[in-house]
């Protein structure tokens, strides 16, 4: 079965400073793999997403993200951090085949971003 | 165009009631979920329905039911509301195997 850790439940960072959160999924196959964004009381916001070509994908809001199938990863990153980017962070995996349709969550990172 | 819209927003249950949580989407999308998220835990899958007619258990089906009623509205049932059920459910959509989901804006269960 699919699944998606994400190791770092609580990260803290200063305004400006770079970030990296880390997921790592367990699949088969090639997944498809995205990063949501939930500021509180909100729904889920699709970040950046990876299906295939490219690992290196460009999101929104200046995030970026790299598939490295050898380390089974899909670390986000952005290289300053704003005020704006306190939420919570949630990486997701797809099945890319079959009948599966299930969407695989991790459990989340919240970032908090410090003045 | 209102995307993925969730009613009621907010509910409070006594244990043994029953609800309905409503999941209505005008993006002609073909699979609709139902997750719950609790802190600490992520979105958890609770039911799913792949297209029209169809419909399959998540990982934490137990307690509830769904029906698709059509392509647009999805719905999700509790039959007997337990304190355990206390959660924001999410609805979510998406409309062939290789794109994204898009996000209702949830709906907050209390059960006392």
């Amino acid at each position: 079965a699919q699944s998606v850790t994400q190791p770092d439940i609580h990260i803290t960072v200063s305004e400006g400073a770079s970030l990296e959160l880390r997921c790592n999924y367990s699949y088969g196959a090639t997944p498809y793999l995205f990063w949501y964004v939930q500021s509180p009381g909100q729904g889920l916001q699709l970040l950046l997403k990876y299906f295939s070509g490219d690992t290196l994908v460009q999101g929104i809001k200046g995030f970026e993200a790299e598939f490295k199938r050898s380390q089974s990863s899909f670390n986000l990153r952005k290289p300053s951090v704003h005020w704006s980017d306190a939420a919570e962070y949630f990486c997701a995996v797809m099945n890319s085949g079959g009948s599966n349709y299930k969407l695989t969550f991790g459990k989340g990172t919240l970032l908090t971003v410090n003045p | 165009n209102a995307g993925v819209t969730q009613n009621p927003k907010f509910q409070v249950l006594k244990t043994g009631q029953s609800m309905t949580l409503q999941c209505a989407q005008d993006m002609n999308h073909n699979s609709m979920y139902w997750y719950r998220q609790d802190p600490g835990m992520g979105l958890r899958l609770i039911y799913y329905s792949a297209s029209e007619g169809t419909t399959d258990k998540g990982e934490v089906p137990n307690g509830y039911n769904v029906s698709r009623l059509n392509k647009r509205e999805f719905s999700l049932r509790l039959e007997s509301a337990a304190p355990s059920q206390t959660s924001v459910y999410f609805c979510a959509t998406r409309r062939v195997m290789n794109t994204e989901a898009f996000f209702g804006q949830g709906t907050r269960l209390t059960v006392v």
